[in-house]
């Protein structure tokens, strides 16, 4: 099955600084998602990126499907950012298939 | 975006018996759900597609015996792990999708503790 490994696995930071989330994947994908998730496990969806580039807020992402990698971009990071960063993929097998995750980076925002 | 809810938010049982969970698509219709399971400081992973009117596809390791999965219509798929121990206690989560190749959406997620 499809590859999914992310980076870095932890990531501490002070509060304003800027991060880069990478992704990378071993195969063509249909699907690619970031996730949020909070620290009751709820997961909030960031991003539907495929392909291309969107842009929500602080939050941007980037996703070059030819090379298969996708980062996440966090500017003028809060303690609220902290939390674990999943990036997940659905491979282009056909049809709406479950996603595969990568084991995620976990972010730590102090103040 | 849309709305998936689950029921219950977490639950607590004695080892043997069964738990059954709920999955909804509030907004929308899902012919497909899907099941994972988390265990603390790990990923998400598959457990199984749940089709609406026909049986759950189950991935690789997982029994189906054990968790039985019920997609009975278009907005409601259920989770039963019976006969459950210890070794079941996790946090399970539900997704859906409006339809086909398209972004999916997660439930809150249920934490199991078998005791």
């Amino acid at each position: 099955g499809i590859q999914v490994e992310q980076s870095p696995p932890d990531l501490i930071l002070q509060e304003g600084a800027n991060s880069t989330l990478r992704c990378n994947f071993s195969d063509s994908v249909n699907n690619l998602q970031w996730f949020h998730q909070n620290p009751w496990g709820q997961l909030i969806n960031l991003f539907y990126i495929p392909s291309g580039t969107k842009q929500n807020g602080r939050l941007s992402a980037t996703t070059v499907a030819t090379e298969r990698y996708s980062l996440l971009y966090i500017s003028s990071s809060q303690t609220t950012d902290s939390g674990v960063y999943f990036c997940a993929v659905d491979g282009s097998g056909g049809g709406a298939d479950g996603l595969t995750f990568g084991k995620g980076t976990h972010l730590i925002i102090q103040p | 975006g849309a709305v998936v809810s689950q029921h219950p938010s977490w639950v607590i049982c004695k080892s043997g018996t069964s738990v059954k969970i709920e999955c909804r698509s509030l907004d929308f219709q899902a012919t497909t759900m899907f099941w994972y399971r988390q265990f603390p400081k790990q990923s998400l992973m598959l457990m199984a597609t749940s089709n609406e009117g026909s049986k759950a596809t189950y991935e690789q390791g997982v029994e189906k015996d054990k968790f039985l999965i019920n997609h009975a219509s278009l907005t409601l798929s259920t989770l039963t792990v019976t006969s459950a121990h210890p070794e079941d206690s996790s946090f399970y989560i539900c997704s859906a999708r409006r339809g086909g190749i398209s972004e999916a959406f997660f439930g809150q997620g249920t934490r199991l503790t078998v005791v």
